[in-house]
């Protein structure tokens, strides 16, 4: 059985670009999270989706940040006009209901020059 | 108010001795708690759970961790470190509040002596 799988696992950007950060929970697994985790740093929750809704933003920047979950294919977390802050790791986690532990990927590291 | 603290951002124990890694929260709900690992670039790996059953749960790898509502902490323990134990622990608090809310702490860094 795959986990969770993110990619690309580095992605690196210069500033003003846009990034596109993929994950595709486990099999049978419908809730899908996205967290950051800056150098030194536990892990912020961004978001939280089901397929095709979008069930909590609040850990989100209003700005420049957006995530899916399409009904078909990975969801995706974007990132547009990327600035140096945005640098971090970003991890995506499925889970197969809310109330149960989240299987985690290996994370994308974003860098931007 | 919903938060983690883990008491100690660095622990260094040598091989063969007694891990503890402090955990305490705070929530307004009757949350469910976890330890994670994290491996250098790695994601997180569940160790365990607790979700309102046994107050004593026991994870992977030797760990357990025991469930205080008094003292609001939910410690994590193994009884002799092995090298391969060195990494970064997460204690994480989650709430089903009609959202969804998880916290996590800021990690406690693992150190192993031989």
């Amino acid at each position: 059985n795959a986990g969770v799988m993110q990619n690309p696992r580095h992605l690196v950007r210069r500033r003003g670009q846009e990034a596109r950060l993929r994950c595709s929970p486990m099999k049978g697994h419908s809730h899908v999270y996205w967290y950051r985790q800056l150098p030194e740093e536990g892990l912020k929750f961004m978001v939280y989706l089901q397929k095709e809704n979008i069930i909590d933003e609040s850990g989100m920047p209003k700005e420049r940040f957006s995530a899916e979950f399409p009904k078909e294919g990975p969801s995706i977390l974007r990132i547009q006009q990327v600035v140096r802050g945005d640098s971090a790791a970003y991890f995506c986690a499925s889970s197969p209901e809310l109330s149960q532990p989240q299987h985690f990927g290996d994370g994308t590291r974003l860098s931007i020059l | 108010a919903q938060s983690v603290t883990q008491l100690d951002s660095h622990v260094s124990v040598s091989e063969g001795t007694p891990v503890l890694l402090r955990c305490n929260y705070s929530s307004s709900y009757s949350p469910s708690l976890f330890w994670y690992v994290q491996h250098p670039n790695k994601g997180l790996q569940l160790l365990l759970k607790y979700t309102s059953a046994a107050t004593l749960v026991k994870g992977i790898n030797g760990f357990e961790a025991e469930f205080k509502k008094s003292e609001t902490s939910f410690h994590l323990t193994k009884p002799s470190a092995h090298m391969s134990d060195a990494a970064e622990y997460f204690c994480v608090v989650s709430e089903d509040t009609g959202g969804f809310k998880t916290i996590f702490g800021a990690g406690t860094r693992l150190f192993v002596k031989a």
